[in-house]
């Protein structure tokens, strides 16, 4: 089944404390990125990347990174996760970089930061 | 950036009526795509319309796009309590660009 797959689905940790997201995709995609959605701010795009070893700022990227080492996994790193950066976290592929080809999200990670 | 934004920001209608919503960006795109997403789920990609085209169906999904307007809209005919969700579109331009979402529209359908 095509899918991508984040883990964990829930995530609560204290401040300081570093974390990774992972996630992967079993499609063969360039193209993966990474969301952050909250409140009243729909979803934001932190980094995204255009294939192996290609990676670049989103919108939001302050203080978090990643790494794109093989084509099928993208993990999201929290070096120093702080409580603002409590929210809910998705990831995406899809098999274009130029567009015009549909995303397929994961199920979501839920992190809450105290 | 070209975020679109929908419009209005929360729906509410009775099951087997029409909803209509409303998507309108800023720059010139490539594509516009529409998503849902239930409460709290991953979105799932509903139809995409270039923007060399002006109307698309699918099932009960009707979209049309503006580009002289840089607007689009989402129709959804006969309603289900099913179809509560929210609905984000995303567009991107051309090139190597990131797809980008606007804030979404909350649909209430009441059985």
């Amino acid at each position: 089944e095509a899918q991508v797959t984040q883990n964990p689905r829930y995530l609560i940790t204290v401040t300081g404390k570093k974390l990774t997201v992972t996630c992967s995709q079993n499609m063969n995609h360039e193209y993966m990125s990474w969301y952050r959605q909250d409140p009243g701010l729909g979803l934001r795009q932190i980094y995204y990347s255009m294939n192996v070893e290609a990676t670049d700022k989103g919108d939001v990227p302050e203080g978090y990174k990643v790494s794109r080492k093989e084509k099928r996994n993208f993990p999201l790193i929290l070096e120093s996760p702080s409580p603002n950066q409590t929210s809910l976290y998705f990831c995406a592929s899809s098999l274009s970089t130029t567009g015009g080809t549909e995303a397929f999200f994961g199920q979501g990670t839920r992190l809450t930061v105290v | 950036s070209q975020q679109g934004e929908e419009d209005p920001q929360a729906l509410s209608i009775q099951e087997g009526e029409n909803a209509t919503m409303n998507c309108s960006y800023k720059t010139s795109i490539n594509n516009l795509q529409w998503y849902r997403q239930n409460s709290g789920r991953g979105l799932v990609h509903l139809i995409l319309i270039r923007s060399n085209e002006r109307e698309k169906h699918s099932g009960r999904l009707r979209v049309t796009l503006d580009t002289s307007k840089k607007s689009s809209s989402l129709l959804i005919t006969a309603s289900r309590a099913a179809d509560t969700a929210s609905y984000f579109c995303a567009t991107d331009a051309r090139g190597n660009t990131p797809l980008v979402f606007g804030k979404g529209t909350r649909l209430s359908v009441i059985a």
